[in-house]
């Protein structure tokens, strides 16, 4: 099994609106509503920020949200922040052999 | 609000075994609503899920991992561990504990133990 694929970056100015793709297969992304993702902060733990696709745990911002087509999820980061800055990763339930897969990660820059 | 606290040498040696615990500090380690995971995170690079157990047990690992990796849970001290066999360079990393809930999300982390393998 292989890692889920990220941009390797991706970046915008204050204000704007920026979405991170993650990339899955039939296997994993695309046969369970069981992604999440997470913020990461240098020398800091992840973050969770979505859960099952969309679900927003209690205090994270309204300015993140989450969807999915088909085997590809999406991060959407509204109203673009200096403090969004950070790694994001996604990660999928990929059934009771491969359990779980992280994404490769992506370096949010905000310019 | 709960926290995990992870615990164990910070430097092994290649070919011997890594051994870290983790601390939660309150009793839903007891809890049918969670698993408990570690997760770990080579210098400059991604996250690799490692394993989950229950409170009960019955733990499941990384496939690529699973012939090396060995987890238990001793809810009585509150704590879980990772034991991992034959370790080499590659599996220098951050070492993190987590708390899985419902949602299949890891909602609750340790702050991460760094784990260096050298002689």
């Amino acid at each position: 099994q292989s890692a889920l694929t990220q941009p390797a970056s991706v970046s915008g100015s204050p204000g704007q609106s920026i979405t991170i793709s993650c990339t899955g297969s039939s296997s994993d992304v695309g046969s369970y509503n069981l992604v999440s993702w997470y913020q990461q902060f240098p020398g800091k733990a992840p973050k969770v920020i979505i859960s099952e696709v969309n679900k927003r745990p209690s205090g994270v911002s309204d300015r993140f949200s989450g969807s999915k087509s088909g085997n590809t999820a999406s991060l959407t980061i509204s109203g673009l922040q200096a403090e969004d800055e950070a790694v994001y990763y996604c990660c999928s339930w990929a059934g009771s052999i491969t359990f779980y897969l992280f994404g490769t990660g992506t370096t949010v820059t905000v310019l | 609000q709960v926290q995990l606290q992870e615990s164990g040498p910070g430097l092994v040696k290649p070919s011997e075994t890594l051994s870290l615990i983790c601390t939660v500090s309150d009793d839903s380690i007891t809890s049918s609503t969670y698993y408990w995971g570690w997760i770990r995170q080579s210098p400059g690079n991604g996250l690799e899920w490692i394993g989950n157990i229950y409170y009960s047990g019955s733990p499941y690992y990384n496939p690529t991992l699973k012939s090396r990796v060995s987890m238990s849970i001793d809810t009585s001290k509150k704590h879980f561990s990772l034991s991992l066999r034959s370790v080499t360079a590659a599996d220098t990393a951050v070492y993190y504990c987590a708390r899985r809930d419902y949602s299949d999300a890891f909602h609750v982390w340790g702050q991460g133990t760094l784990v260096t393998v050298s002689s």
